[in-house]
């Protein structure tokens, strides 16, 4: 079963804007991570976020994490070309069993 | 580009055959786990290996099994294989504390 929705389903905007993508979840976590894959590839990791954590910056990304509402929200900003892919987060709970519950993911276009 | 690494690359196999897939960890990572990603889909868990052992497992039959060697590398094997099996097999390492989780490339598995 899934265990995050991530919204929208999919999303396409011009080059040099930014991209807010949303992901919500049901149960109590560790970690909050999103990852990105190209064409059906291996999954790149982009971020983890703690639960005691609320931002989380790397390079053009900004994750934010509200563990009162379930939901993470990842930007991307001044999106280029090559950000094209599907993103998806994806979470672990607590205990010895650190598997990752992923959602359905977000197919982002960038249209150059 | 991450370390971990899978063989092979695409596979084509026909139902009640038996496959076997293999994933090197990246270095220094003694966690490895296994997950199914069908068209569209987010990835599932399938099990997870710690120090050879295996540690948790998600809603696959036990048709699907895996090992994990000294050298932290694994396998993931399935057996009777059906339709349904098609899909991308991803692997990831790990430290266990951490549970930032590395994907390899994946295998591409169809089956006939």
């Amino acid at each position: 079963s899934q265990q995050g929705e991530e919204d929208p389903q999919a999303l396409s905007i011009q080059e040099g804007e930014n991209a807010t993508m949303n992901c919500s979840y049901k149960t109590s976590i560790n970690n909050l991570q999103w990852y990105r894959q190209n064409s059906g590839r291996g999954l790149v990791h982009l971020i983890l976020i703690r639960s005691n954590e609320r931002e989380k910056h790397s390079g053009r990304l900004r994750v934010t994490l509200d563990t009162s509402k379930k939901s993470s929200s990842l930007l991307i900003t001044a999106s280029r070309a090559a950000d094209t892919a599907s993103y998806f987060c994806a979470t672990d709970g607590s205990g010895a069993n650190s598997k990752l519950t992923f959602g359905k993911g977000i197919t982002l276009s960038v249209r150059p | 580009e991450t370390g971990v690494t899978q063989s092979p690359t695409h596979l084509i196999k026909t139902r009640g055959q038996q496959v076997t897939l293999r994933c090197s960890s990246q270095s220094g990572h003694n966690t490895v786990s296994w997950y199914q990603q069908a068209l569209g889909q987010g990835p599932q868990f399938i099990f997870q290996y710690y120090r050879e052992e295996e540690n948790g497992r998600g809603n696959f039959p036990p048709r699907f099994s895996g090992l994990q060697f000294p050298n932290y590398s694994s396998e993931l094997n399935v057996n009777a294989l059906e339709l349904d099996d098609s899909a991308l097999y991803l692997c990831a390492s790990s430290f266990p504390l951490t549970n930032e989780q590395f994907f390899g490339p994946g295998t591409r598995l169809t089956v006939l």
